[in-house]
């Protein structure tokens, strides 16, 4: 069974730093692209970032690039998150999610973690 | 960016219904349209991928349909279970983009 289990978030205040970790189990997890996606607090879904299963190829929403970096520890099975320079509007639940085919960064995501919060505030 | 429009936002429908949910974009692409479910405090489940093919374990009320610029997400005889957000998404290319949901009430 396909699990995704994220954490690290909680609360921080502007300008500070956060790193989110996702870990995976129960698949082959370099064979799978990864991406983040958030949710602000009674809003829709966000795209954030993207990293193929290899970590050759990443790609990042225009709201997040140069202030977040998306890695993976294949070695681990774990997914990972830099936040810096964070600001009150990245406050969401970000779930981390797998792609549905191996192999293809543009692949629609059929698994998702239960998320975790981060809360910028002062 | 492929900007994704919902319509209606919320839907009020009784169980039994048929009720349909619209997703228009910004720009036309051919097939590479997602449809989730989403309680809250849950997240995101995949129904429908490549607009009209069913994820594997959802009931086959749901269906998915269009192509271009338009497209629709039916849910015929309504469950109890159904009551729930509906988000489209585009997944033709990067960045990925979402509708901003349809809640689907109990009337």
């Amino acid at each position: 069974e396909v699990q995704l289990l994220e954490s690290g978030g909680g609360l921080v205040q502007p300008g500070g730093s956060l790193r989110l970790s996702c870990a995976a189990s129960g698949f082959t997890f370099s064979n799978y692209a990864m991406h983040w996606v958030r949710q602000a607090p009674g809003k829709g879904l966000e795209w954030v970032s993207v990293i193929s299963g290899s970590g050759d190829k990443i790609k990042y929403a225009d709201s997040v690039k140069g202030r977040f970096t998306i890695s993976r520890d294949n070695s681990k099975n774990t997914l990972l998150l830099q936040m810096d320079s964070l600001r009150a509007e990245d406050t969401a639940v970000y779930f981390c999610a797998r792609a549905r085919a191996t192999n293809e960064v543009g692949s629609i995501v059929n698994n998702w973690g239960q998320g975790t919060l981060v809360t910028v505030s002062s | 960016d492929i900007q994704m429009t919902q319509s209606p936002s919320t839907l009020s429908a009784s169980v039994g219904d048929s009720v349909t949910i619209t997703c228009r974009a910004s720009q036309s692409f051919s097939i590479w349209l997602a449809w989730y479910q989403q309680k809250p405090g849950k997240a995101p489940k995949l129904l429908i991928y490549k607009a009209s093919s069913l994820e594997t374990g959802v009931p086959s009320r749901f269906s998915g349909s269009g192509s271009g610029t338009e497209f629709t997400l039916t849910i015929s005889s309504l469950q109890p279970d159904d009551f729930a957000t509906y988000f489209c998404q585009q997944y033709n290319n990067y960045p990925w983009t979402f509708g901003q949901g349809t809640k689907v009430e109990i009337k």
